[in-house]
């Protein structure tokens, strides 16, 4: 089993619409945890860290139930420059990031 | 406005063939990774580095060796290539390995194909 599990997708939404990422991690000591974006034969970027509390930056929400073991990502009034891969990133230990495989979004007009 | 950059971005390797992937990173950091990309699988830590001079092994780093001479650069070297090395390498730094602060930069990618 991965440490960090997600939903392959892809995800094929419309303009303006609300999509929900998933992940399941395993390693209960986990103590961060991010969500990176991948364009196609680019680079990983940080999209936002997950907080407790559950965190929002503009149509980007983050949620975090650590009892679940379960990080989610919700993207509202999606838009065409969204599609990308979106990864769940687990931080293990103090310095070795976890990375899930990524789910794939594409957002068509 | 360089942040990390990875040399080559692309290379064609036969199978024994030797060669050095370099990274260097102009942001000061004192953190820096090597990871592999596989269709289907995350990101894979093959070595990393906490400071000049000190590299330490990662998830896969069986074929696979690294030096930190200096600072902002970290070299990957794979001695004798295989097949099953042929990926997408990232090159990584962060400032801090704090928790929450772990924030990685991430270097364009080097394709590399073994033969």
């Amino acid at each position: 089993r991965k440490e960090v599990e997600q939903d392959p997708g892809p995800f094929n939404v419309p303009e303006g619409a609300t999509v929900a990422f998933n992940c399941t991690y395993s390693n209960s000591a986990s103590q961060s945890f991010f969500w990176y974006r991948q364009d196609c034969r680019k680079e990983p970027k940080l999209l936002m860290s997950v907080y407790s509390s559950g965190n929002e930056d503009g149509r980007f929400t983050a949620q975090l139930n650590r009892a679940s073991q379960y990080i989610s990502l919700l993207i509202r009034d999606s838009k065409l420059s969204d599609s990308a891969t979106y990864l769940c990133v687990v931080l293990r230990g103090y310095n070795k990031l976890i990375f899930g495989a990524g789910t794939r979004l594409a957002v068509h007009p | 406005n360089a942040g990390v950059t990875q040399t080559p971005k692309f290379r064609v390797l036969k199978t024994g063939q030797s060669m050095t992937l370099l990274c260097a990173q102009d942001m000061n950091h004192e953190y820096m990774y090597w990871y592999r990309q596989d269709p289907g699988m995350g990101l894979r830590l093959i070595h990393y580095s906490v400071g000049e001079g000190t590299t330490a092994k990662g998830e896969v780093p069986d074929g696979y060796n690294v030096s930190r001479l200096k600072k902002q650069n970290f070299l990957l070297g794979l001695e004798s290539a295989a097949p099953s090395q042929t990926s997408v390498y990232f090159c990584a730094s962060s400032y801090s390995m704090d928790r929450e602060k772990n924030i990685q930069y991430f270097g364009a990618g080097t394709r590399l194909s073994v033969l």
